[in-house]
């Protein structure tokens, strides 16, 4: 499987710390998508970051993507009670496939 | 604008019955399509996508199928349905294009009895 994997698997933090998610993958990207979920919702992108890209700002969130170590993470600044929800991140790999890769998620919790 | 639509919300089917879930988009022609299987507290399985009508890719095999008789109607079914089935079906749309952006629906709560 070629599933990304997100650590930590659960952050519990207070209202207005920052959040930060880290999102590992296997292979070759074109680009990589963060996601978040509601519970019991469907997911809401929220950023793409291609692979000639090192870092993209939106809002409070601050994604960077380093490819020499197949890594990237999700920084949310200022977090809000409205933040809690569980965030993904999905790869695109190389090769001209139609589909993504989601990776396990990781559920935040921001506590009032 | 894009919508997507899921039914039914929520179902509690008996072992052995069988499934069929409805997915539909408006406001965009061509997408592709995809169904996923969510477990509770995990990560997104991808179980099959379509890229054109009658075009479908299977990821993972079970006893589940999908099918795209319209360009803008995606539906999985199932002939009898396994305990192991329960979960939380999403369906998406992405516009086929370099960036594949997911486009999601309210998903389906499957229990099977």
């Amino acid at each position: 499987s070629q599933q990304g994997e997100e650590d930590p698997q659960a952050l519990s933090i207070q209202e207005g710390e920052n959040a930060t998610m880290n999102c590992s993958y296997k292979t070759s990207i074109n680009n990589l998508q963060w996601y978040r979920q509601n519970s019991g919702r469907g997911l809401v992108h929220l950023i793409l970051i291609r692979s000639n890209e090192r870092e993209k700002h939106s809002g409070r969130l601050r994604v960077t993507l380093d490819t020499s170590k197949k890594s990237s993470s999700l920084l949310i600044t200022a977090s809000r009670a409205a933040d809690t929800a569980s965030y993904f991140c999905a790869s695109r790999f190389s090769g001209g496939y139609q589909k993504v890769t989601f990776g396990t998620g990781t559920k935040l919790q921001v506590i009032p | 604008s894009q919508t997507i639509h899921q039914w039914p919300a929520t179902l509690v089917q008996p072992v052995g019955s069988p499934l069929s879930l409805e997915c539909t988009v408006e406001g965009t022609s061509n997408p592709n399509l995809y169904w996923y299987r969510q477990a509770a507290g995990r990560g997104l399985q991808l179980l099959f996508y379509s890229v054109g009508i009658g075009q479908i890719s299977s990821e993972v095999p079970q006893n589940l199928s999908a099918s795209r008789p319209q360009d803008r109607q995606f539906i999985l079914s199932s002939k009898k349905l396994l305990l192991s089935d329960s979960g939380f079906y999403l369906c998406a749309w992405s516009s086929g294009l370099e960036g594949l952006q997911q486009f999601f629906g309210p998903g389906t709560r499957l229990t099977v009895l």
